[in-house]
């Protein structure tokens, strides 16, 4: 079945660092690929989503671009914040139903 | 933006209870929840659909009669944990979803962490 597979956290970085958090896929069709970011304390939210081979997406600094060669989806920001400390979910969706499958999360802690 | 409120945050309750986890939506008409379960270090796994006015569809070894779902508006759905047991302590999270604008995008309640003891 699909599977969304990310880095193990928790990440540290130095704000203002380079961040990359891998994230690969398995899937029978051509799914829309996400990345949901979870604050403390808060729900999970859409962060970018990308929805076809090659597309990229991007929001808050962050980008990730849509491999269908290597299954991929990895998110990148050139720049991180302290507010950017969260857990970061990467999903799929097959586009023959509404549902969602995550990765496991990665913590990402930004030190000032 | 779409807001999805879960309510408890957080229940400690005894074995052999019930609980009930509510989730709304706040600003928008829902007619597909979902419901989550979260271990800890784990991957948020769907439990059920939920669907405004008819029956949830449960995944795969999810257990019907132990997890009540509800829908009976476009505003609000109920998980209800019947007789808890410990091994049903966990975070359950709901989201809902706009179809056909947003079909594949969910908006996500913050989560309910269930303690059973």
């Amino acid at each position: 079945g699909d599977s969304v597979t990310q880095m193990e956290g928790p990440v540290t970085l130095s704000e203002e660092a380079f961040l990359t958090i891998n994230c690969t896929y398995t899937a029978t069709g051509y799914p829309s690929l996400f990345w949901y970011v979870q604050y403390p304390g808060e729900g999970l939210q859409l962060l970018l989503k990308a929805t076809k081979a090659d597309d990229k997406g991007s929001n808050k600094g962050f980008e990730a671009t849509y491999r269908k060669e290597t299954t991929s989806f990895h998110l990148e920001k050139g720049s991180v914040q302290v507010s950017d400390s969260a857990v970061y979910f990467c999903a799929l969706s097959e586009r023959r139903d509404d549902k969602i499958i995550f990765g496991k999360g990665t913590r990402l802690h930004i030190l000032p | 933006g779409a807001v999805v409120s879960q309510h408890p945050s957080w229940v400690i309750c005894k074995s052999g209870t019930s609980v009930k986890i509510e989730c709304r939506s706040l600003d928008f008409q829902a007619t597909t929840m979902f419901w989550y379960r979260q271990f800890p270090k784990q991957s948020l796994m769907l439990m059920a659909t939920s669907n405004e006015g008819s029956k949830a569809t449960y995944e795969q070894g999810v257990e019907k009669d132990k997890f009540l779902i509800n829908h009976a508006s476009l505003t609000l759905s109920t998980l209800t944990v019947t007789s808890a047991h410990p091994e049903d302590s966990s975070f359950y999270i709901c989201s809902a979803s706009l179809p056909p604008i947003a079909k594949n995008i969910q908006y996500f309640g913050a989560g309910t962490r269930l303690s059973v003891l």
